[in-house]
């Protein structure tokens, strides 16, 4: 079956400090993984993506991404996070072998930075 | 949220009652696309609509139809069949055609039902 797991229901950060929300998947073949971000009563925002090439992806408001084949793991990262990244964050993978455009999505991770 | 608008933000149905998502995008997307939202569950995909005029069903299309009879519409019933459809519910478009292309959202429609 095609997955996503973000294992960490809840992240919590300094402001300041690095963060990371991890992500991994599950899926028949190389994949196309996204991240997304959502605030309170709003829709999803989109980030960053990886398709091909350099694993390490730079996104949206200074996050990025390393994607890890070995690993099935695709990490969101920010060096030094702010109280305004406090959000619930979205991974999702669209698997090459589907004949259309569908996108399967983990749970979800809320992030948490205080000031 | 882009040029993807849905209305309205806050929906509230009675028991048996039909109630209808809007959804309208202006960025001239081949692609459309109806998702849930519940708790702890992520994102679920109800239906798709690649071109005018054809849909195909996602992997909780039971208790929900739609129509897209123009480009920039794709609008969602929700029926009185569908068992708990108290949730957020959003609506993607996106290019068609390119397996990299990326999904844009519109800011949601929250349905309770009373």
């Amino acid at each position: 079956a095609q997955s996503v797991a973000q294992p960490e229901d809840q992240v919590n950060v300094a402001e300041g400090n690095p963060l990371t929300v991890k992500c991994t998947y599950s899926v028949s073949g190389n994949p196309y993984l996204f991240w997304y971000v959502q605030y309170p009563n709003r829709g999803l925002q989109f980030l960053l993506k990886y398709i091909t090439g350099d694993n390490l992806v730079k996104g949206s408001y200074g996050f990025e991404a390393e994607f890890n084949k070995s690993q099935t793991s695709f990490h969101l990262k920010k060096p030094s996070a702010l109280v305004s990244d406090s959000a619930l964050y979205f991974c999702a993978v669209r698997p090459l072998n589907t004949g259309f455009q569908k996108l399967v999505f983990g749970t979800g991770t809320r992030l948490l930075v205080s000031p | 949220d882009g040029g993807i608008t849905q209305s309205p933000k806050y929906l509230f149905r009675k028991e048996g009652q039909n109630v209808t998502l809007s959804c309208e995008q202006n960025l001239n997307h081949d692609a459309m696309y109806w998702y849930r939202q519940d708790p702890g569950q992520g994102l679920r995909l109800i239906y798709y609509s690649q071109i005018v005029n054809d849909f195909q069903k996602g992997d909780i299309a039971e208790g929900y139809s739609v129509s897209r009879e123009k480009k920039e519409s794709f609008p969602l019933t929700v029926t009185s069949a569908q068992k708990n459809p108290t949730a957020f519910y959003l609506c993607a478009s996106s290019l068609a055609g390119g397996w990299e292309n990326t999904q844009y959202f519109g800011p949601g429609t929250r349905l309770t039902v009373l």
